[in-house]
């Protein structure tokens, strides 16, 4: 069980505005930045968001925020190219460990 | 261009021992905290380990005793040596940046992978 929890799938259609959330406790999210990474089959992640910026390359219909202890990943303008596994992760002190979220598997219909 | 790229995996029988490296580019592995997470077929992501610039390192319970993390400065390069592998260890390798020192838990950069097959 992931110390981090996410919606195990998540649908939309292409145009549409989705969001995956990514929920924790005060020793992790709601102490610390979280990251978002994206991954398709068969490939290596590739971060999408990085505590609430937007790394150089990925296009500003990816925003995050974060309110208490719950992230969340935003879409606006869904792309079939978005198709893919998301997961966060943050530091959780408690633990001295980084904690993942068990990835959110978004489908464009 | 900044870039990591893992190597070092292969085939290995349960109880053996294998080293993984990653080499940097485009930027300098000494200041930064640099870890290691992996991914097992079928799976979500797992962290294994992080190394601080100060040198200060931490493991995740499944492979505390049994994994080291370390890094080479002047080869810019960062190291897992894992011993005692289990049949369970068997995944695809990550290294990756974390991005800002006030964000440990969130990564800005990530290798593209080598394999890791514990098996007899």
């Amino acid at each position: 069980q992931s110390a981090l929890t996410q919606e195990a799938s998540v649908s939309g259609t292409v145009g549409q505005k989705v969001t995956l959330s990514c929920t924790g406790n005060s020793n992790n999210i709601g102490s610390y930045a979280v990251g978002w990474y994206q991954q398709n089959s068969h490939g290596a992640p590739k971060t999408v968001i990085f505590g609430n910026s937007l790394p150089s390359g990925i296009p500003d219909r990816f925003s995050g925020s974060k309110s208490g202890t719950t992230a969340s990943l935003t879409i606006s303008g869904l792309q079939p190219e978005d198709e893919a596994d998301y997961y966060c992760s943050t530091w959780d002190y408690s633990l001295s460990a980084v904690v993942f979220g068990g990835g959110t598997k978004l489908t464009v219909l | 261009e900044v870039q990591l790229v893992e190597s070092g995996g292969g085939l290995v029988q349960p109880g053996g021992s294998l080293r993984l490296s990653c080499a940097a580019s485009g930027f300098t592995v000494s200041p930064n905290y640099m870890s290691w997470v992996r991914q097992a077929p079928g799976k979500g992501l797992e962290w294994v380990s992080v190394i601080y610039s100060g040198d200060t390192t931490y493991y995740a319970d499944s492979v505390k005793g049994r994994f080291t993390i370390s890094r080479d400065n002047s080869k810019n390069t960062l190291y897992l040596q894992m011993h005692s592998l289990r049949v369970e260890d068997t995944a695809v390798y990550y290294c990756a940046r974390v991005g800002s020192t006030s964000r440990p838990g969130a990564f800005d950069i990530w290798g593209q992978g080598t394999m890791v097959t514990v098996s007899s």
